[in-house]
């Protein structure tokens, strides 16, 4: 049971466009969503997070959406860089899970220059 | 702080054998975690501990995984009698309650 989803597996993108990476989930329960970065052969970076609470977060560059109704999430890089280039995964949790992290299958982006 | 440091980087071992990694957290968190990632999969979570309680396990933790956590700092992660299906990426975490995770580099177990 998948709870949390990345449809994508890659994306591929020109320098200083948008990228837009894109997550669903199926727990109703889950309360608060992360977005991690990976490079090959390195652990998961934080990245960004949003709390149901919201819908909206933004950091520099990175913007997180989250549609609750939908069970959706996305974020946007803009402009989007070279060294953006990594797989990007979602994460979600729920308050009375102990900070256990449900992770998607991940996206790789890729940025052209 | 120098993050999350995780012992060894790479581990290769004959199918059988016992291996055991070690995570040291970054040192106010007192949350640590466990992740599996295989190739093409997000990390998979395999137990967490709060100071030296350990609170959760996953079914993906067979009989054949052991965790600790003495006095609520380092953490080892033993494998017993390895198997080919337990070659994977070896993830640990920490955080404050409330906070997000923060990962080490990983180990790589290689059963062969």
């Amino acid at each position: 049971d998948q709870q949390v989803k990345q449809n994508s597996p890659s994306l591929s993108v020109q320098e200083g466009r948008i990228s837009i990476l894109n997550c669903d989930y199926t727990n109703s329960m889950f309360d608060y969503f992360l977005w991690y970065k990976k490079y090959p052969a390195e652990g998961p970076t934080f990245l960004i997070s949003i709390s149901s609470i919201k819908d909206k977060n933004e950091d520099g560059r990175f913007t997180v959406f989250l549609n609750k109704s939908a069970k959706h999430l996305s974020l946007h890089i803009v402009p989007s860089q070279p060294g953006d280039s990594a797989v990007y995964f979602c994460a979600a949790k729920s308050y009375n899970q102990g900070g256990k992290l449900i992770f998607g299958q991940g996206t790789e982006l890729s940025v052209k220059p | 702080d120098t993050g999350v440091s995780q012992d060894p980087r790479h581990k290769i071992t004959k199918r059988g054998q016992n291996v055991t990694f070690r995570c040291d957290p970054i040192s106010e968190h007192n949350r640590l975690y466990w992740y599996r990632q295989t190739l093409g999969q997000g990390p998979e979570f395999l137990t967490y501990f709060q100071n030296e309680a350990q609170l959760e396990k996953s079914r993906l933790l067979s009989d054949r995984f052991s965790a600790e956590r003495p006095k609520g700092s380092f953490s080892t992660l033993e494998i017993q009698r390895t198997e080919q299906g337990d070659s994977a990426m070896y993830l640990c975490a920490s955080s404050r309650i409330n906070t997000e995770a923060f990962f080490g580099q990983g180990t790589r177990l290689t059963v062969v």
